[in-house]
């Protein structure tokens, strides 16, 4: 299984709907974790760190369900500018190694 | 404030052939990090470097070498490139303060024909 998977998509959605991502991983242990976009042929960017209690930037909300072991991202009011790739990433306790997730491709339709 | 600056930006090789990618990084950053991205593969690990001096293999180091010089700097060289090692890398530094994020350099996109 892999440490950390994520649904490829596309998420095709109309501008202003609301669309959410999950993120599995299968390392119990693993203590950090972050979302990162990043835009066709573009590095990726970090997005949000998620804590264990969820934390909102703007229209962005991310939650941890560590019985579950998933992370998630909510956005609302989609815009056209958040077209992208949503990367999940993990750290493992005890070690600084950023596990990546393949990626979620979200397409927000005018 | 450049952040982390890759170079070059687009390479071609032949097989064979060598190449060094160079990073830098001008946030006073510990550790420093060479990420490979493939399509369906997401990012892979390949070298990291928790300081000046240390480096350690990731995920996927064979058919490469890394060498961090001093704090701003670390290279990744490719002695004999193969057309597997057709990629876009990236290079990402941290500070060593908590769970901070990577910060990526704009990558470097390798073709070995």
């Amino acid at each position: 299984r892999k440490e950390v998977e994520q649904d490829p998509g596309p998420f095709n959605v109309p501008e202003g709907a609301t669309v959410a991502f999950n993120c599995t991983y299968s390392n119990s242990a693993s203590q950090s974790f972050f979302w990162y976009r990043q835009d066709c042929r573009k590095e990726p960017k970090l997005l949000m760190s998620v804590y264990s209690s969820g934390n909102e930037d703007g229209r962005f909300t991310a939650q941890l369900n560590r019985a579950s072991q998933y992370i998630s991202l909510l956005i609302r009011d989609s815009k056209l500018s958040d077209s992208a790739t949503y990367l999940c990433v993990l750290i493992p306790s005890g070690t600084y190694k950023y596990i990546f997730g393949t990626g979620t491709r979200l397409k927000v339709l005018a | 404030n450049a952040g982390v600056t890759q170079t070059p930006k687009f390479q071609v090789l032949k097989t064979g052939q060598s190449m060094t990618l160079q990073c830098a990084q001008d946030m006073n950053h510990n550790s420093m990090y060479w990420y490979r991205q493939d399509p369906g593969m997401g990012l892979r690990l390949i070298y990291y470097s928790a300081s000046e001096g240390t480096t350690d293999k990731g995920e996927v180091p064979n058919g490469y070498n890394v060498s961090r010089l001093n704090k701003r700097e670390f290279s990744l060289r490719l002695e004999s490139a193969a057309p597997s090692q057709t990629s876009v890398y990236f290079c990402a530094s941290r500070i060593e303060r908590g769970n901070s994020p990577l910060h990526f350099g704009n990558g470097t996109r390798l073709t070995v024909t």
